[in-house]
């Protein structure tokens, strides 16, 4: 059901920005990108979403390309405890009665390097 | 503090028992939901309810049944369990507004021997 693609692995030096590809070229205009991570057996933490624009809060920006088929998170200054297992997520809007399912795919697990 | 918090954080039990979930969320949120993580880590979406009405049922069995006393609370009930119930079950929350996030608790590890 996943409508998004991801690497599997992805590894970034400490300190350094931390960039997570994802593709989604089947969006469609009502659809939210969002980012959430899951460090270790916690619970999945929501990151950053967005819909056209780029956005950027205090954990993360995202930037999402001008034809919204793909776009990527970026963490700034990356820290061991960062490492953790991304999640690329699309998600609809049900007109006036909320939103679609938050459905996650497998995505990409990150190790910060020391 | 806690915003999405369930218990227990550990279950351990014999096949054929009857057991129960609670989550519990202080955030207001119209929007509760059930999820299950299983053994390769997948993430899937079990139930969602909406000021205590069910949205979603994503065909599970009828072993599992949720139950939401109020719009804060969203429960789990599952019969007789089976091997294949362990796994790690998450309670999350969420506005109804278009574009919401969802916010999720720590989980609870069901282990079924």
């Amino acid at each position: 059901d996943a409508k998004t693609t991801q690497p599997p692995s992805m590894d970034c030096a400490e300190g350094r920005a931390a960039n997570l590809p994802c593709n989604h070229s089947t969006i469609s205009g009502n659809e939210y990108v969002y980012w959430y991570r899951q460090i270790h057996s916690q619970g999945p933490q929501y990151i950053i979403h967005g819909l056209k624009n780029n956005e950027t809060n205090e954990m993360a920006s995202l930037i999402i390309t001008e034809d919204r088929k793909s776009s990527t998170l970026i963490l700034p200054h990356a820290t061991l405890r960062d490492t953790a297992v991304y999640y690329c997520i699309v998600r609809g809007v049900i007109s006036n009665f909320g939103n679609e399912k938050l459905t996650f795919g497998t995505g990409t697990r990150l190790t910060i390097i020391p | 503090d806690t915003a999405v918090s369930q218990t227990p954080k550990y279950l351990v039990t014999q096949m054929g028992n009857d057991k129960s979930i609670k989550c519990e969320q202080n955030l207001g949120h119209d929007t509760m939901y059930w999820y299950k993580q299983d053994s390769k880590k997948f993430l899937k979406i079990m139930f969602s309810y909406n000021n205590k009405e069910l949205i979603i049922n994503e065909t599970v069995p009828n072993r599992f049944s949720p139950k939401s006393p109020d719009k804060a609370h969203l429960n789990l009930h599952i019969n007789s369990l089976e091997l294949g119930d362990s796994a790690v079950y998450f309670c999350a929350s969420s506005p109804l507004a278009p574009g919401s996030p969802l916010h999720f608790g720590n989980g609870t590890r069901l282990t079924v021997t």
